[in-house]
């Protein structure tokens, strides 16, 4: 069975600091996806990462994909108190989406 | 407009009771699913269905129904609710089936047993 594990689980920052939100799962996979979800809200997509080695950033946050080492990271650069929110990781097999622990991030000024 | 609509947002009922949630994406997309998300914020696919054919059909008690019209509406049924159901429950579409693009989701229906 595919497990999906995120750390940490909690994350609380200062705004301007820089941080790592790591996702580890436990089978072959090179679909990747990284959602958000504020409070009460619903999942709203990050990021889509389809390979090995594949990159995408957006603002100050940046995803990216190492299938061989099952490993997805998700930096957050400088941050702001807008990117408080949990946040997902979904690894995707033939359609089917597990999801990660998620991580909330809060951030402090 | 709304991609991805659910109805109703909030269902308080109790327990034993019959309930319906229903799903409606003007996204064009052939995929649908349904996703519970417990109390520790912790989401599990419950169901997939493509062009109206169930394709995931995950270990969810057999009093979870899900129905799909047509492919644009995917809604829930659930037979003598029990406390345990107490959950958000989240509705989302994509295009494709075995690779899917992204899923989209819907704002949730945050449903508690009494």
């Amino acid at each position: 069975e595919l497990k999906v594990e995120q750390n940490p689980l909690f994350l609380s920052m200062q705004e301007g600091k820089n941080y790592t939100i790591y996702c580890n799962y436990s089978t072959t996979s090179d679909r990747l996806y990284w959602y958000r979800q504020d409070p009460g809200k619903s999942l709203e997509s990050l990021f889509v990462l389809l390979s090995n080695g594949a990159v995408k950033q957006e603002g100050r946050l940046m995803a990216s994909l190492d299938t061989k080492a099952r490993l997805s990271t998700l930096h957050i650069t400088a941050a702001v108190h807008d990117l408080s929110a949990t946040y997902f990781c979904a690894v995707d097999i033939v359609g089917k989406l597990t999801f990660g622990t998620g991580t909330r991030l809060t951030i402090i000024p | 407009d709304t991609a991805v609509s659910q109805t109703p947002k909030y269902l308080v009922t109790q327990m034993g009771n019959d309930k319906s949630i229903k799903c409606e994406q003007n996204l064009g997309h052939d995929t649908m699913y349904w996703y519970k998300q417990d109390s520790k914020k912790f989401l599990k696919i419950m169901f997939s269905y493509n062009n109206k054919e169930l394709i995931i059909n995950e270990t969810v008690p057999n009093r979870f129904s899900p129905k799909s019209p047509d492919k644009a509406h995917l809604n829930l049924h659930i037979n003598s609710l029990e406390l345990g159901d107490s959950a958000v429950y989240f509705c989302a579409s994509s295009q494709g089936d075995l690779y899917a693009d992204t899923q989209y989701f819907g704002p949730g229906t945050r449903l508690t047993v009494l």
